[in-house]
């Protein structure tokens, strides 16, 4: 089955940019989406379609996806944005949905 | 506004069924899919399977196939995910998650979660 393979971590410092990447197997031809989920809460849809962003996201939320990695970067890093993040997508050889592993975002 | 309000959370003895429901509200409900998701304590997020609220085909992850079933209620605007033959390892909250423009383009919308805890 499809795996997509996440860093477990990555730290930032308030004002800097963080980018958190989602590694797969020619993940470049799949359509990518990206969650952010805080503690006690349901995830939240940051990036759909490796770089849309839904209504109500701001702009700092941005993603690429090329060849085996996608990211998504986060500019102007604030506080709030201190969460986990998980990628996704929709493996069409075992017609199934795949998640990333998550990455935990701390922001210094 | 687009909600999704799920049962509450259960207990259930292993060996035994679990039914969540997910009500929907905001939308024409038969014009989105539903997916529903759990997470394990500390663990991250499993893809369960998927649900058409237009016609009622499903898509079930492949270890779940013949234990769970995604049903809807196009009249009350309401999913269901049944889960038979419980074990400890099925302890997770569960999450109903709507299609955000079309299948397979994310889920932008989901509900509160429901813990379902399997012990004897």
């Amino acid at each position: 089955s499809y795996v997509l393979t996440q860093p477990p971590s990555v730290s930032v410092a308030p004002g800097q940019t963080a980018r958190i990447t989602c590694g797969g197997n020619n993940i470049g031809s799949k359509s990518v989406h990206w969650y952010q989920q805080k503690p006690g809460q349901a995830p939240v849809l940051v990036v759909y379609d490796d770089s849309d962003r839904p209504s109500g996201i701001p702009e700092r939320f941005s993603g690429s996806n090329s060849g085996n990695t996608a990211t998504l970067t986060i500019s102007r890093v604030e506080a709030g944005d201190e969460a986990d993040y998980y990628c996704q997508v929709w493996d069409s050889s075992s017609d199934s949905v795949v998640f990333g592993g998550g990455t935990k975002l701390t922001v210094l | 506004q687009v909600q999704l309000v799920q049962s509450g959370a259960e207990v259930k003895k292993p060996g035994a069924s679990v039914k969540v429901s997910c009500k929907a509200s905001g939308y024409t409900f038969t014009s989105y899919g539903i997916s529903w998701v759990r997470q394990a304590p500390g663990q991250g997020l499993e893809w369960m399977g998927w649900i058409s609220a237009y016609n009622g085909n499903t898509n079930y992850a492949q270890k779940l196939q013949g234990r769970v079933t995604m049903t809807t209620d196009t009249s009350t605007s309401t999913a269901y995910m049944e889960l038979r033959s419980l074990r400890s390892d099925d302890t997770a909250v569960y999450y109903c998650a709507r299609d955000y423009l079309r299948a397979v383009a994310g889920s932008g919308y989901w509900g509160q979660g429901t813990l379902v805890t399997v012990s004897s």
